[in-house]
């Protein structure tokens, strides 16, 4: 298995809803990461997960809360988002910490915050 | 070019064509990387470029790197329709972090 998959694909949530957003993958990469994309603009980094645990947060809002289960998941909580955060939310994954390897992302899920 | 804080630039060629896109960086790099992105969906790893190289191959693709200018660019030959797409580079960060950091993007267009 050579993939990483996101899932739901599509997410519409409201300001006031609690949402997930899951990332799957099974190739013993030992990094994950989460990106944000607006359109039109390079995805952003936003968290690391190295060997399971948080290794950087580049300043995310709480509303954003990440989870490493173990070490092929990795979720992404959302809570009381604002319409600016629709957004293509990006997981990526690398062989290990660094930049010797290249990521393997997902598909994406599309959120819109409504 | 993708380079500080310019707009992605789009492309337009036909099939057959050859495709250069530039990019620069900043900051000294262990590596760079050119990614694709077709329609907005997820990034595909194209190719990794060390520090210590100057040019590197695979299939239709050429990266050069010029760490003296700071820049690199990717080379697809013979373009396809199915080429149409945006393509970053990405280096480290200088956060000191050892993560990508991704330039502005290229799209390009491959009309039959």
């Amino acid at each position: 298995d050579t993939e990483v998959t996101q899932t739901p694909k599509h997410l519409v949530m409201g300001m006031t809803n609690k949402k997930s957003l899951k990332c799957e993958q099974h190739m013993g990469h030992r990094a994950m990461y989460w990106y944000k994309q607006k359109a039109k603009k390079p995805p952003e980094l936003m968290f690391v997960y190295s060997y399971e645990k948080l290794s950087i947060n580049e300043s995310v809002p709480s509303r954003f809360s990440p989870e490493c289960p173990n070490s092929s998941l990795l979720n992404l909580h959302l809570h009381a988002l604002q319409p600016e955060d629709s957004a293509l939310y990006l997981c990526a994954s690398s062989q290990g910490p660094g930049l010797n390897y290249g990521y393997t992302f997902g598909s994406g899920t599309r959120l819109t915050v409504v | 070019s993708q380079q500080g804080e310019e707009d992605p630039q789009a492309w337009s060629i036909q099939e057959g064509e050859n495709a250069t896109m530039n990019c620069s960086y900043k900051t000294s790099i262990n590596n760079l990387q050119w990614y694709r992105q077709n329609s907005g969906r997820g990034l595909v790893h194209l190719i990794l470029i060390r520090s210590n190289e100057r040019e590197k191959h695979s299939g239709r693709l050429r990266v050069t790197l010029d760490t003296s200018k700071k820049s690199s660019s990717l080379l697809i030959t013979a373009s396809r329709a199915a080429d149409t797409a945006s393509y970053f580079c990405a280096t480290d960060d200088d956060s000191g972090y050892s993560t990508l950091t991704f330039g502005k993007g290229t799209m390009l267009l491959v009309s039959p």
